[in-house]
């Protein structure tokens, strides 16, 4: 069963960029897309973009198109998303989610990573 | 742009109640919708895929059904782990914007 696991807590500054990442173990890296999801505190779920790995590929959803990178290393089974020019209204849980036979559905989740935004 | 809406936003049961879920998106997305369970400071969980399909290992007193615009949750006899919220999504391949609805809290 695939497992996902994200990069520690982050706390940033006005204006910085931030770098999460997700290595992926236990599963077939490449049958797998890959998303991510945030959520700010008390609110719901809002997905940012995926990728999938076999082909590449990368979605994104229209409010962050021109801002987020989503990469993914076959290597290292590694899914990676950067997020520049933050804000504090980028704080949030940041969740790593896999959708098998590469769809945009999740049934494996990371444990989430909080991005604290603050001066 | 498609958007998904849930109601209601939240929802007062009791143990044992039939409990339903709804979620309408702006346009026909046939039927490429999931269903996930969240409780607080966790990760979601699938619960149903492609709208009726149960993932592997969810109870069966939860199901899924629709298509085009309109699906519902249902669980039929509510029990003290289902206390949760819960999300619709819209999801797609060929398309970028992989929707959540804003969520359904199913409380006691």
């Amino acid at each position: 069963q695939m497992q996902l696991v994200q990069s520690g807590a982050e706390v940033k500054k006005p204006g910085s960029s931030v770098k999460v990442s997700c290595q992926a173990s236990g599963g077939a890296f490449t049958d797998y897309a890959f998303s991510w999801v945030r959520q700010a505190p008390g609110q719901g779920l809002e997905w940012m973009g995926g990728i999938v790995p076999l082909f590449n590929t990368a979605n994104y959803a229209q409010k962050f198109r021109g801002r987020i990178t989503i990469t993914a290393d076959r290597l290292t089974t590694t899914a990676y998303m950067e997020l520049p020019n933050l804000t504090s209204d980028d704080t949030a849980v940041y969740y790593c989610a896999g959708g098998r036979s590469r769809t945009y559905f999740a049934d494996r989740w990371g444990q989430g990573t909080l991005v604290t935004v603050s001066s | 742009d498609i958007q998904m809406t849930q109601s209601p936003s939240t929802l007062s049961a009791s143990i044992g109640d039939r409990v339903t879920i709804t979620c309408r998106a702006s346009q026909s997305i046939g039927t490429w919708l999931a269903w996930y369970q969240q409780k607080p400071g966790k990760a979601p969980k699938l619960l149903i895929y492609k709208a009726s399909n149960l993932e592997s290992g969810v109870p069966s007193r939860i199901s899924g059904s629709g298509s085009g615009t309109e699906f519902t949750l249902t669980i039929s006899s509510l029990e003290p782990d289902d206390f949760a919220t819960y999300y619709c999504q819209k999801y797609d391949n060929y398309s970028p914007e992989n929707i959540f609805g804003q969520g359904t809290k199913v409380e006691i």
